[in-house]
């Protein structure tokens, strides 16, 4: 069983949609999570993240953690044809020393106008 | 502006013949790493180092070698490369005091096909 699972998709909604992308984890040792935005052809970027249980809301997105159920999502609101991309979960330990994020293998999400 | 670079983008190699991926970033990290990207596994780490002549084993190391001599560059080298390891390489570089813990910055990917 891999240790972060996520829905590959692809997942395809219309202009102005909500969309929900998700992630399961079995290490209830994780304490810091984020979500990154890969486009085509690019490395990922840090979209957002957060630290042990709770909501975190940066503009369209916001994005949830749920330690009892090791459930995190991300919420996209009013989504744009921008917003098309690979979304990934990351999550790492509290060690500072070796920073290794633990990767989902990535939602792709398109948009369409 | 700040950023993470690679050479090459693209490498189509043979087996066993030895490479060299380059990786550069001018926010003066002392934090860099390499993951490789394969379809359904999403990114794992190969290689990191917290600093200057600091180098540490990740997930997936084997076959793989990296060096830090200067702040700014990483090299990923492959001394004998197999099919096996055919992938998407991204180097990565974040403050290791400060800053957003975990944000990390990644390279635009170096593709490398081993036949």
């Amino acid at each position: 069983q891999k240790e972060v699972e996520q829905d590959p998709g692809p997942l395809s909604v219309p202009e102005g949609a909500i969309v929900s992308l998700n992630c399961t984890y079995s290490n209830s040792a994780f304490q810091y999570f984020m979500w990154y935005r890969q486009y085509s052809r690019k490395g990922p970027e840090l979209l957002m993240y957060t630290y042990s249980s709770g909501n975190k809301e940066d503009g369209r997105f916001t994005a949830q953690v749920d330690k009892s159920s090791k459930y995190i999502s991300l919420f996209i609101r009013d989504s744009q044809p921008s917003d098309s991309a690979t979304y990934l979960c990351a999550m790492s330990f509290m060690d500072t020393g070796r920073r290794a994020l633990t990767f989902g293998s990535g939602t792709r999400l398109q948009v369409q106008p | 502006e700040a950023q993470v670079t690679q050479n090459p983008r693209y490498l189509i190699t043979v087996t066993g013949k030895k490479l060299t991926v380059t990786c550069s970033q001018n926010m003066n990290h002392e934090y860099m790493s390499w993951y490789r990207q394969d379809p359904g596994l999403g990114l794992r780490q190969i290689y990191y180092s917290m600093n200057v002549e600091v180098t540490d084993k990740g997930d997936v190391p084997e076959g793989y070698k990296v060096s830090r001599k200067e702040k700014r560059n990483f090299p990923l080298i492959l001394e004998s490369p197999s099919p096996n390891q055919t992938s998407l390489y991204f180097c990565a570089s974040s403050l290791s005091v400060g800053g957003t813990p975990y944000e990390q910055y990644f390279g635009p990917g170096t593709r490398l096909t081993v036949t």
